[in-house]
């Protein structure tokens, strides 16, 4: 069974920095590109970033780019996002999807169970 | 800028059909978007239902499914039950490693 488990949210005040991390389990993790997804409290969803499965690439919305910075670690089976100069725009539920397809960015299959971050002074 | 287009919400009656589509604010959805569904309620992860414009995903019900309609991606389920009334999303992925979410349908089954 495929698992993936958020962690690092929390309550941070504007420009202040945050790690998520995000453990995977039940399947070969190093053979599948990950995103990040987020959403805001009441809002839809929103594509933040995916890093491929080797993590050579990495692609980034226009929205978080330049601040967030997503990475893996194969060897521990986690992905990471670490978010600089956070925003109050930027609270929302964290959540790491997994791509459907070896080697390809499109469609997601699974999803961790999310992570609230708060941006507030 | 491109913006995923969806309908802020639909309703069904208990057994009916209902088809919900995510479009482009400029151009026409092809296959070559790879365009996927998601279903999620309030408080829940989403819950992935059709990848690759028309492949249910593992243990998704055949009352869903998925297509190109015009110039539009679609989602219809036939049949609808009540559990079915929540956010449905669309993604399209835009290449280069890009993905877009519509800004979701709220599915009412009344």
């Amino acid at each position: 069974e495929v698992l993936l488990l958020e962690s690092g949210g929390g309550l941070v005040q504007p420009g202040e920095s945050l790690r998520l991390s995000c453990a995977a389990s039940g399947f070969t993790f190093s053979s599948y590109a990950m995103n990040w997804v987020r959403q805001a409290p009441g809002k839809g969803l929103e594509w933040v970033s995916v890093i491929s499965d080797s993590g050579v690439s990495t692609y980034y919305a226009d929205s978080v780019k330049g601040r967030f910075t997503i990475s893996r670690d194969n060897s521990k089976n986690t992905l990471y996002l670490q978010m600089n100069s956070l925003r109050a725009e930027d609270t929302a539920v964290y959540y790491c999807a997994k791509t459907k397809y070896s080697s390809t960015f499109y469609a997601f299959d699974c999803w961790g169970q999310g992570t609230l971050v708060t941006v507030s002074s | 800028q491109t913006v995923v287009t969806q309908e802020p919400s639909f309703s069904v009656s208990p057994g009916g059909t209902v088809t919900l589509t995510c479009g482009l604010s400029s151009g026409s959805v092809s296959t070559s978007y790879y365009p996927s569904w998601y279903q999620q309620t309030p408080g829940q992860a989403p819950r992935t239902l059709i990848y690759s414009t028309n492949t249910r995903s593992s243990g998704v019900p055949d009352r869903f499914s998925g297509s190109i309609l015009g110039n539009k991606a679609a989602l219809t389920i036939t049949g609808a039950h009540a559990d079915d009334e929540s956010d449905y999303y669309c993604v399209l992925y835009m290449g280069s490693g890009i993905s877009m979410f519509g800004g979701g349908t709220k599915l009412t089954v009344l």
